[in-house]
This record gives structure tokens, C-alpha cells and sequence, in this order.
């Protein structure tokens, strides 16, 4: 079945680091993605990885894929109080994506 | 660079009128996809066209109809809206020479049914 589960909130201080973690369900080949979406704003793509790839990084932006849990991580490193925002993870079904309920990230400075 | 573009931004309706959605994807993209949000919620998806035929299909109620005409652009019409309604509809859009890999969305579409 398509489902896609994330944690609902995590709290860090400014300069730490964040990992939003998300678990999926398909098995076969696909792309998982990240969104972030600020306060009645639109989804912005973050980054996306195959899941055939372990990791992917992207600035501050890491990606880990662990395939045998189908377990998918991001990581912020050097969290910014500008990086607050909800985290969606995607999972691509076709053309359609599905998205986790997404996990509110709060940065506290 | 350009975005996809959503009209009009913030609509208004009564129960059981009509509203229509636009939505103009990136230049070069041949595929738009339309997401329902609900509050609180994650996107839905409702329906999805590449080069003007549906391609895909989700949640989309019988009271709603698409199309993506021959510019690309695409406008998803509500009939007889309903309260439950009320939420935010996001398109997105990509293309197939990109392997239909990125899907890039749009700022949104606030509908609140009164």
C-alpha cells in the first residue's frame, strides 16, 4: 500500500543539527522526496534521491537511505531559525507523489 | 526563474456554486498534476495531465473536472462546492525530458466554501 510516516515535530536550538526521518513503503524502484512548506506558502523541493543511492548531499542538506528499513533521513546541519518550516516526505507512485503528514520543525534561537 | 503560476490566489465561494482553478506550469514542462490540502493536513493528489491527456487520477471527487489545454496551462473546475472543500490546491509540474524526476509546485490556491 502507499503510505508514507514521519515524526510530527522536533525542536532544536539554532546551530544544531536536524534529522526529520521519515519510513516508506514500497519496495520497488522509486524517488523519495523532501518539501518544506513555510506558513501558507506552497512546497518548495529540497531535494530528492533514487532508491538505489545511500546518500545524497546538498549544502547543508543531507539525504540517507537505509533500503532494507525503507528508512529515509534528512539531516540540516547548521539549523537556522529561517530553516523553521514543516518537512514533507514524498514518495513517488506513478506520476503521483505521496506525502508523509509532514514534521513541523521549530528552531529555537 | 520562472515558477509554476497559480490564479487566483485567495477565492471565496458559497456552498453549491462553482470556482475554477488556473494554473500555468514552468516553461517547457508538459505535465501538471493538481493537490488538494486540506488544514492541518498533507497534499492529496487529485489528477494528474501530460501533453494535454489525463494521465493519472486520485482522489479527485465526481464534482470536479480538469483539463490541460494546448499552452500547457490547466484548470481544475468545482461544482457544487461544499464546505468540505475549503482547503488549499496546489499544481505542480514537470517534464518528461527531466524524467518527470521534479515535480516543482505552485504558491497555491486558497478556496474557503462559506
Amino acid at each position: 500500500g502507499e503510505d508514507v510516516e514521519q515524526s510530527l515535530f522536533l525542536s532544536v536550538r539554532e546551530g544544531d543539527s536536524s534529522v526529520i526521518n521519515c519510513t516508506y513503503t514500497d519496495s520497488s524502484s522509486t524517488y523519495l522526496y523532501w518539501y518544506k512548506q513555510e506558513p501558507g506558502a506552497g512546497l518548495q523541493l529540497l531535494t530528492y534521491i533514487f532508491s538505489n543511492m545511500d546518500m545524497k548531499q546538498d549544502q547543508r542538506l543531507t539525504v540517507l537511505l537505509n533500503k532494507k528499513d525503507k528508512h529515509l533521513s534528512l539531516r540540516i546541519a547548521d539549523t537556522q531559525t529561517g530553516d523553521s518550516a514543516i518537512y514533507f516526505c514524498a514518495e513517488r507512485y506513478g506520476n503521483k507523489l505521496v506525502f508523509g503528514a509532514g514534521t513541523i520543525l521549530r528552531v529555537k534561537s | 526563474a520562472a515558477g509554476v503560476i497559480q490564479s487566483p490566489r485567495h477565492l471565496i465561494k458559497e456552498k453549491r456554486e462553482t470556482a475554477t482553478l488556473k494554473c500555468y506550469p514552468i516553461p517547457r514542462h508538459d505535465t501538471v498534476y493538481w493537490y488538494q490540502q486540506g488544514p492541518g493536513q498533507d497534499p492529496q493528489f487529485l489528477i494528474s495531465f501530460y501533453e494535454k491527456m489525463q494521465s493519472d487520477k486520485g482522489s479527485i471527487p465526481d464534482r470536479f473536472s480538469a483539463q490541460q489545454f494546448s499552452d500547457y496551462h490547466s484548470e481544475l473546475n468545482m461544482s457544487s462546492l461544499e464546505l468540505g472543500d475549503s482547503a488549499l490546491y496546489f499544481c505542480a509540474s514537470s517534464s518528461l525530458a527531466g524524467g518527470q524526476n521534479e515535480q516543482y509546485f505552485g504558491p497555491g490556491t486558497r478556496l474557503t466554501v462559506t
